[in-house]
């Protein structure tokens, strides 16, 4: 069956340091990765997908994850955090015909 | 283009009530998704609808669950004798189709459910 799971329930960070969110997945078959961001009283966006295409992904606002099998990690990156990245972040996975399975969220916080 | 909206966007209601959520879908999405997010259990799937097939049930946690999809578009998420652990906020998610598994699903904003 398929699981995610991300390390630490909440992340800090000072403004421009380094963003770092773990997820390990689980999957019987190859995946499909996703990160979604929840900013406060809004839905889920997007920010980038995997598809079995290239590894490392880019997705919107500066953030990228890259895809390795050999650990079954999909890590979320951004180089310089900034305070308009606050957020909850979740991490997904999506089997061929399947619904969504998410992880249960980091929080990023970003100080000034 | 419109997104997924949901209403209403905020209901509270006493336990033991019955009550309903809607979800519009992007138009042309053929699946649609019910998740709950509540603390603790974070995102949870609950059901999905793909065109005209049967529904995929299988995240629903009690028979006081149900969902029904008219006409292939609206979706109606219903909880009959609420309960206060049904305290959530019900998201609802549509996309192109089910079985091209990298589609997008995109998020409505949900309806925050409080149980009282």
């Amino acid at each position: 069956a398929q699981s995610v799971t991300q390390l630490g329930s909440h992340v800090s960070v000072s403004e421009g340091a380094l963003v770092l969110l773990r997820c390990n997945y689980s999957s019987s078959v190859p995946p499909y990765l996703f990160w979604y961001v929840q900013y406060p009283n809004q839905g889920l966006q997007l920010l980038l997908k995997y598809t079995s295409a290239a590894t490392l992904v880019k997705g919107i606002n500066g953030f990228e994850a890259e895809f390795k099998k050999s650990e079954t990690s999909f890590h979320l990156t951004k180089p310089s955090a900034h305070m308009s990245d606050a957020a909850e972040y979740f991490c997904a996975v999506r089997e061929a015909g399947t619904a969504l399975i998410f992880g249960k969220g980091t929080t990023l916080s970003v100080s000034s | 283009g419109a997104g997924v909206s949901q209403s209403p966007s905020n209901k509270v209601t006493e336990k033991g009530k019955d009550v309903e959520l809607r979800c519009d879908p992007i138009s042309g999405h053929t699946a649609l998704y019910w998740y709950r997010q509540s603390l603790g259990q974070g995102l949870e799937f609950l059901i999905y609808f793909q065109g005209n097939s049967a529904p995929d049930k299988s995240g629903l946690p009690s028979d006081r669950f149900s969902a029904e999809r008219t006409g292939g578009s609206v979706s109606t998420l219903t909880i009959q004798r609420t309960q206060q652990e049904d305290s959530a906020v019900y998201l609802c998610a549509s996309s192109f189709r089910l079985a091209g598994a990298s589609y997008e699903q995109y998020f409505g904003p949900g309806t925050r459910l409080t149980v009282t």
